[in-house]
């Protein structure tokens, strides 16, 4: 079984410019999870997505969005890039929005941005 | 605000022998945590959990213990292997909340 896949592995982009991040679930699973992971630190919560809609959202500027598709994949978005911006940004799933209650989130293996 | 830390920020253990790898949460509504294991190069994944109505709970080589008094989470892994090391996180959540809070978490090198 395919586990959660993210695209792209890495992305180089400029200050001002616009990144687009990419996530797959796992079958079946039909929530997703954003986290942002800057080097050496911990995982920041970005978006939780469940059926479609965005349930909560972490403690980040309007310039993180994105949105989840019918087929439960999922899109980050993040505009006017900055310099402290580059992360790791990781994306899981789990089964409907189980993972504070019963479950655990299966991450991918994230999608390096740099921000030059 | 929510807080979830790490006491060590790095752990070196001679393979073979046990490690301990402590946090700390500042959340008291807190009732379910987990410990995620993060190898290098790849996304967290997860090792054990517990809920806020018991205080240990032991998987194969891993034991995890919750005290609530003190707020204060422990992993503890048996017969430490190469494969051990890691970068290993604690994460707390509020039911309800489905947002887990992480830690910094604890680089651990097992020493062959």
């Amino acid at each position: 079984e395919a586990g959660v896949t993210q695209s792209p592995t890495h992305l180089i982009k400029t200050r001002g410019q616009q990144a687009t991040l990419r996530c797959s679930p796992i079958s079946g699973h039909t929530s997703v999870y954003w986290y942002q992971q800057a080097l050496g630190l911990g995982l920041q919560f970005l978006l939780w997505y469940d059926e479609g809609e965005e349930r909560n959202r972490g403690n980040f500027p309007p310039r993180f969005s994105g949105r989840q598709f019918p087929n439960y994949s999922s899109e980050l978005n993040v505009n006017a890039l900055e310099l402290e911006d580059s992360a790791l940004y990781l994306c899981a799933s789990s089964l409907a929005g189980t993972s504070g209650a019963s479950g655990e989130l299966f991450f991918g293996e994230g999608s390096r941005l740099t921000v030059l | 605000g929510e807080s979830v830390g790490l006491h060590l920020p790095t752990l070196s253990v001679q393979e073979g022998d046990n490690s301990i790898i402590n946090c700390a949460y500042s959340n008291s509504a807190s009732d379910y945590f987990i410990w995620y294991k993060q190898e290098s190069g790849k996304g967290p994944q997860f090792i054990i959990d517990i809920r806020s109505n018991m205080d240990k709970r032991q998987g194969q080589r891993v034991t995890v213990l919750l005290n609530k008094t003190v707020k204060h989470l422990s992993l503890q892994i048996a017969a430490t292997q190469p494969g051990d090391s890691a970068v290993y996180f604690c994460a707390e959540n509020m039911s309800g909340n489905e947002k887990l809070t992480f830690g910094t978490g604890t680089r651990l090198t097992i020493i062959p």
